[in-house]
């Protein structure tokens, strides 16, 4: 079964500070891979996917940005943080030939001040 | 367009007593429906889903879903409601594009009341 692993779990950051996040997947290959961010506890919006190692999709033009340098690796990024990044950040991981559904990594809790 | 609908932002249910989280869903195709339970603070988990068979599926925590085609519903269900089970409960569908993605709904907050 597949595992993911995220860090840091919690993160205060200053506004105009750098930000990187990192997940890594264990147990599958070559699977799909996506950043959520998650305000108030509430509903998840989708930032970026990533089917495969450079390939990128982004679905809300933002301060944020996000790598695949390895199958199983996914980086969000951001050179200045905003007040309005925070929020609790989430990866999953899922297979496009399977029926499962997705797995998740166990957050990171992003506060800008 | 494909979506998903969880009509309730927070449902309240005395402990022991049957619970009932709703979802409908939009989507061409037979769908794949997913339930996700979040605990503050915390990744979210998978509960059970729906791919073919049997309309009643059963999943982890003794929580159950029975899918509706003609209503094109997927709702959760348990007999009888634990306090901890509070949570917040996802209601998610496969989408039918070729990058396998999960639609997913806004998410209800289930709070079981002692």
């Amino acid at each position: 079964s597949q595992t993911i692993h995220q860090w840091p779990a919690t993160l205060v950051q200053p506004v105009g500070s750098p930000l990187s996040l990192e997940c890594t997947v264990e147990g599958t290959s070559n699977p799909n891979l996506y950043w959520y961010r998650q305000a108030a506890g509430r509903g998840l919006q989708l930032l970026f996917y990533s089917v495969g190692i450079g390939q990128i999709s982004s679905e809300v033009p933002q301060n944020l940005s996000a790598s695949r340098p390895q199958d199983r690796q996914f980086i969000l990024s951001s050179k200045k943080l905003l007040l309005s990044d925070s929020g609790f950040y989430l990866c999953a991981s899922g297979r496009r030939d399977s029926g499962n559904g997705y797995t998740f990594g166990s957050g990171t809790r992003l506060t800008v001040v | 367009a494909q979506s998903v609908a969880q009509p309730e932002d927070q449902v309240n249910v005395a402990e022991g007593n049957p619970l009932t989280v709703k979802c409908t869903y939009s989507v061409s195709g037979n769908p794949y429906l997913f339930w996700y339970v979040q605990y503050p603070n915390r990744g979210l988990q998978f509960l059970l889903k729906y791919i073919t068979g049997d309309n009643l599926v059963k999943g982890s925590y003794g929580f159950e879903a029975e899918f509706n085609k003609s209503q094109t519903s997927f709702h959760l269900k348990k007999p009888s409601a634990l306090v901890s089970d509070s949570a917040l409960y996802f209601c998610a569908v496969r989408s039918m594009d070729s990058n396998y993605q999960l639609i997913w709904g806004a998410g209800t907050k289930l709070i079981i009341k002692p």
